[in-house]
């Protein structure tokens, strides 16, 4: 299996851009999905298919691709948005997910 | 609506077996190009993916933990469940269920349930 490298922590000011990237040897070719986890909740899908929203997520919230690195990328970032981000991709046998960065909005 | 719901005994001695069940509602586990999975998250620390189930009965688990993990699904009950066998404080951690959809470009994990915590502790 191989593995997904993310910052362990982000931090941003209110209103910045924040952005956490995600790296990996097979991401050229396989998609990267995106989670937000606040304290005491379940994941919740962001970003999938590289750069699609799920209905209901807010524009802010982006996702881009460039060679072996996934990039998600919150424009005018909020107090709200604090919270662990991870990375996931796969193949038709494997799920992986990276080991998760912490957005701090100072 | 779709809803995943976990349940499961919250502590479990060391070297038992631990039994986790999830309960489907929205979707149909027997509806072609379903799949659910099982991920994990230990107290203050990241996400692990666990072990796959599809709807044609295929599975797939994490090499990690091949040995120890095996899933099974009963459409009849729209269940999968999840064991584990010779547990140890290492596998003290919220174990979540999730729905795992493909679009064509990729797969990505659409619902998840809440989670429950199991603590292995003697």
């Amino acid at each position: 299996s191989y593995e997904l490298t993310q910052p362990p922590s982000v931090s941003v000011s209110p209103g910045q851009p924040a952005s956490i990237t995600c790296s990996g040897d097979k991401l050229g070719r396989q998609h990267t999905s995106w989670y937000q986890q606040k304290p005491g909740q379940s994941p919740v899908l962001i970003i999938y298919q590289d750069i699609k929203r799920p209905s209901g997520i807010p524009a802010r919230f982006s996702g881009s691709t460039s060679g072996n690195t996934a990039t998600l990328t919150i424009s005018g970032t909020q107090a709200m948005d604090e919270a662990d981000y991870y990375c996931q991709a796969g193949d038709s046998t494997t799920v992986v997910i990276g080991g998760g960065t912490t957005l701090t909005v100072l | 609506q779709v809803t995943l719901k976990e349940s499961g005994p919250a502590l479990v001695e060391p070297t038992q077996t631990l039994t986790l069940t999830c309960n489907i509602s929205g979707f149909s586990l027997s509806t072609s190009g379903m799949r659910v999975t099982w991920i994990r998250q230990p107290p203050g620390k990241a996400l692990e993916w666990l072990a796959r189930i599809d709807w044609d009965d295929d599975k797939f688990y994490t090499t990690s933990l091949k040995t120890r993990l095996s899933i099974s699904k009963d459409t009849s009950k729209n269940q999968v469940v999840l064991t584990m066998t010779n547990v140890e404080a290492a596998d003290t951690a919220t174990y979540y269920c999730a729905r795992l959809s493909y679009g064509g470009y990729g797969y990505y994990l659409d619902y998840w349930g809440r989670g429950t915590l199991v603590t292995v502790s003697s």
